[in-house]
């Protein structure tokens, strides 16, 4: 089936750096993504969505672009916290309620 | 706080056994999602229950069973358990049954010995 991916398990960032999180997908036909964040020991917790008919949306410190083109996803997050260490995942809806979640990348974020 | 409430949090069985997950949706929310996370294949979709109803069926084994009640409180039923049903099991839910953010309880972490 269709599946949503990510290009980097870990990324490592500087306290007050920026963090640019990336995800491919692969189902053309998908038109809504999730950003989550699962901390450790928690469930994942949404952050910001985006529909297909933009490209890009921001939140608090969060921004998602979305460059449908080459389906893929991105999650940048500004002046990086030690509060922002955990597990991102993206995530898209297709086949109509079916949520697909990609692997995950963990954001460690050193001090 | 999700407003999405699991129990037990931890479950330990042994193979063989049957058990029960209980999943509280948000105030308001219609739809409950049931997923398993587990090492090697993340978050897995499980099965979809719109008020009461049957909505949608992810990768569910037969073995495992689920339900909304009229409260809206759903269970996932696991029996005949392996050992590679250890996993976290979240529930989820939304307002509706379109594309919309889904939110999360903290899960209840399922142990076979």
């Amino acid at each position: 089936g269709e599946s949503v991916g990510l290009h980097l398990p870990t990324l490592s960032v500087q306290e007050g750096d920026n963090s640019i999180i990336n995800c491919a997908y692969s189902n053309s036909a998908s038109d809504y993504f999730i950003w989550y964040k699962q901390e450790s020991g928690k469930g994942p917790q949404f952050i910001i969505d985006i529909r297909s008919n933009m490209d890009k949306r921001q939140g608090q410190r969060v921004t998602v672009l979305l460059n449908k083109t080459v389906k893929h996803l991105s999650l940048q997050i500004a002046a990086t916290q030690p509060g922002d260490s955990a597990v991102y995942f993206c995530a898209d809806y297709n086949a109509g309620n079916m949520l697909t979640f990609g692997g995950g990348t963990r954001l460690m974020v050193k001090p | 706080d999700s407003g999405v409430t699991q129990t037990p949090k931890h479950l330990i069985t042994a193979t063989g056994q049957r058990v029960t997950l209980r999943c509280s949706p948000r105030s308001g929310d219609l739809s409950v999602y049931w997923y398993q996370q587990s090492l090697d294949q993340g978050l897995q979709f499980l099965i979809q229950y719109y008020n009461g109803e049957e909505r949608a069926k992810g990768n569910i084994l037969e073995r495992f069973s689920a339900q909304q009640f009229p409260d809206l409180h759903s269970e996932l039923n696991l029996s005949s358990l392996e050992l590679g049903d250890s996993a976290l099991y979240f529930c989820a839910s939304s307002g509706g049954t379109g594309e919309q953010p889904q939110h999360f309880g903290d899960g209840t972490r399922l142990s076979i010995l």
